[in-house]
């Protein structure tokens, strides 16, 4: 059964680059989608983006002039990186696998706080 | 952006209980819909994609329905465990976009 494990930094200062990673086991990387979601503590699920293990990306309007998302296809990994950040930024970051449009496994989440 | 609307946003219920939610887009998605149960501390788990097919695993007792803009979730007779957060998300266009949740409670 596919597996995913977000790592990265709990703390981020604002105006810096968060960069996370999630590595992929237990079952075939390629060639799928993969996603980034977020959550605000409390709140509802927001989706950042997607990738394709070739490098093709989507992105969200909303976040789309800070977001990159790249593939390491040697590594089963996939990254996140968002600029410029800003507390409505801290929240659990969720990366996550696509099946038919749905997001049918999931990591565990890594909590992003976004303070000096 | 497509919105997607559910309702009702929290809902008590006992065990036992038939229980629907209903998932409403701002815009026709055909069945590209996805039903996550989600409980406190814990990533979301999928239920239901393309608006009626049951993951594999997934109690019988859960279904889905609808194509266009409305769709339910509905639960046949609650179980302890089922007591958490539900979403809906279309899968129709970018961006991917969820309902703003549903919270089943214990009556």
């Amino acid at each position: 059964q596919v597996q995913l494990q977000e790592s990265g930094p709990g703390l981020v200062k604002p105006s810096e680059t968060l960069s996370l990673t999630c590595t992929v086991s237990g079952g075939s990387f390629s060639p799928y989608y993969w996603s980034w979601i977020r959550q605000p503590a409390g709140k509802g699920l927001e989706w950042i983006g997607q990738i394709y293990t070739s490098g093709t990306t989507n992105y969200n309007p909303s976040l789309k002039s800070r977001v990159t998302m790249s593939v390491d296809t040697s590594k089963n990994q996939f990254s996140l990186t968002l600029s410029s950040l800003t507390a409505a930024d801290t929240a659990v970051y969720y990366c996550a696998s696509l099946f038919r449009g749905a997001f049918d496994m999931w990591g565990q989440g890594t909590v992003v706080t976004v303070s000096s | 952006d497509i919105q997607m609307t559910q309702s009702p946003s929290s809902v008590s219920a006992s065990v036992g209980d038939r229980v629907t939610i209903t998932c409403r887009a701002s815009q026709g998605i055909s069945t590209w819909l996805a039903w996550y149960q989600q409980k406190p501390g814990k990533a979301p788990e999928l239920l239901i994609y393309a608006a009626s097919t049951l993951r594999n695993g997934v109690p019988s007792r859960f279904s889905g329905s609808g194509s266009g803009t409305d769709f339910t979730l509905t639960i046949s007779s609650l179980q302890p465990e089922d007591f958490a957060t539900y979403y809906c998300q279309q899968a129709n266009s970018f961006p991917r976009t969820f309902g703003q949740g549903t919270k089943l409670e214990i009556k």
